[in-house]
């Protein structure tokens, strides 16, 4: 079985510009979470998808938004980007309500100049 | 609040020896599980351990054990016969349900295995 892959795994980005960060779930998973690790911190929950609905949202503003596809796969948009945006954003899926635990991606590396 | 405090931002041992980190978290949920994850430089979020709040029984997984003190919203990590593969940041963590399943983690212990 596959696990959760993401790409880019590392991105630079201007003040402002747009990005768009994708991520392929563990087959037969059909949730999947984004979190928000700055440098030096632990993971911070930004929201979560299910079968192609978010269920839930962290303390992020509404420049930071996603999509679950039919297949379950995720993308993470983050308009407008500022300095404070530089962080490794990692990507977790799940069968259902996770409660055995995440599997994570390695995450992608966002650098804000 | 719903926050983990993880007191040991790094610590240093020797392989194969014993060494416990600790975690002490804050949530006024009933229904929760807890979890800790390592984070070696690969920085992918490998899970070590699971425990259900509502489990008196304190989880194992071969070299890994917690102590879970339920009243005291303890939970530790202790790590036998460390080995150098053990070298990585560890995560404790709790899982509540509001609608999503959200993850809170602490800050992290930064952890080495010396040989």
């Amino acid at each position: 079985e596959t696990g959760v892959t993401q790409s880019p795994t590392h991105l630079i980005k201007t003040r402002g510009q747009q990005v768009t960060l994708r991520c392929s779930s563990q087959s037969g998973h059909n949730t999947v979470s984004w979190y928000q690790q700055a440098l030096g911190q632990g993971p911070q929950f930004i929201f979560q998808y299910y079968r192609e609905e978010e269920n839930g949202r962290g303390n992020f503003p509404p420049r930071f938004s996603g999509l679950q596809f039919p297949n379950y796969s995720s993308e993470l948009n983050v308009n407008a980007l500022e300095l404070d945006d530089s962080a490794l954003y990692l990507c977790a899926s799940s069968l259902g309500r996770g409660a055995y635990g995440y599997t994570f991606g390695s995450g992608t590396r966002l650098t804000v100049v | 609040a719903q926050t983990v405090t993880q007191s040991q931002p790094e610590m240093s041992v020797q392989e194969a020896e014993t060494v416990t980190l600790s975690c002490t978290y804050d949530t006024s949920e009933n229904n929760y599980y807890l979890f800790w994850y390592k984070q070696p430089p690969s920085r992918q979020m490998i899970l070590v351990i699971r425990q259900e709040a509502y489990k008196q029984q304190n989880a194992t997984e071969n070299r890994f054990s917690v102590n879970f003190q339920k009243a005291a919203k303890s939970f530790s990590l202790k790590i036998s016969d460390s080995q150098l593969g053990d070298t990585a940041m560890y995560f404790c963590a709790f899982m509540i349900f509001q609608g999503a399943q959200k993850l809170v983690f602490g800050q992290g212990t930064r952890l080495t295995i010396n040989p």
